[in-house]
């Protein structure tokens, strides 16, 4: 077991850009999960998926934001138009959830972005 | 809205002393509770994890937690800190849920741990 795996783990931007990050998530989770995290700051849920369906969105989902996990497998999270204000962490977590509904999230190593 | 509440921002401790890390949260109803910890441009990883059962739970890297359900904490400890544990802990809470359902989490603002050698 590999573990989640995030790819880049930093990117540069200058702003008005669009950026794609993606989240391969532990063989066989079912569900992944997104989550923002600014500096000094804990980590803030974006948006989750159940297999391929996106069953939950933050509002600090903007229309700007979009999540894709096509085969329920690895996911996308794009960021048209990036403003400094998305300059974050973005962490992606995958678990696998039983039959009582509790799910231990793993998390990968993260994305950094900076938008200049 | 469910919130977590880490109130020491920064703690210094030395090297084989004792360590515990606060944590308290506002919830209507009892939360599943974690503690994860995060070292430097890392990711999370998971210490230990409360769903129900023995209110004291064992985690890894000799880490304890205790659920107060009276006091809505979940406080982290460990009895001989090791300088390898300098990091920042974030304490974390889920909607328990009888239904199927996303499990979210809600984290702390975390506490930046600094270990004297």
């Amino acid at each position: 077991d590999t573990g989640v795996s995030q790819d880049p783990r930093h990117k540069i931007t200058k702003r008005g850009q669009n950026v794609t990050f993606r989240c391969d998530p532990i063989s066989e989770h079912n569900r992944l999960y997104w989550y923002r995290q600014t500096l000094g700051q804990g980590p803030e849920f974006l948006t989750y998926f159940q297999n391929e369906a996106q069953l939950e969105k933050s509002r600090l989902l903007s229309d700007r934001f979009s999540a894709e996990r096509p085969k329920g497998s690895f996911s996308t999270l794009e960021i048209q138009r990036t403003e400094q204000g998305d300059s974050a962490m973005y962490l992606c977590a995958s678990s696998l959830v039983d039959s009582i509904y509790t799910d231990t999230q793993y998390f990968g190593p993260g994305t950094r972005l900076t938008v200049l | 809205a469910q919130s977590v509440t880490q109130p020491d921002i920064h703690i210094t401790v030395s090297e084989g002393a004792s360590l515990e890390l606060r944590c308290n949260y506002s919830y209507g109803a009892t939360p599943y509770l974690f503690w994860y910890v995060q070292s430097p441009g890392q990711g999370l990883q998971l210490l230990l994890k409360y769903f129900s059962g023995d209110t004291l739970v064992q985690g890894i890297k000799g880490f304890e937690a205790e659920f107060k359900r009276s006091q809505s904490s979940f406080n982290l400890r460990k009895p001989s800190v090791h300088w390898s544990d300098a990091a920042e802990y974030f304490c974390a809470v889920a909607k328990r849920r009888l239904t199927g359902g996303g499990n979210k989490l809600t984290f702390g603002t975390g506490t930046q741990l600094k270990v004297e050698l």
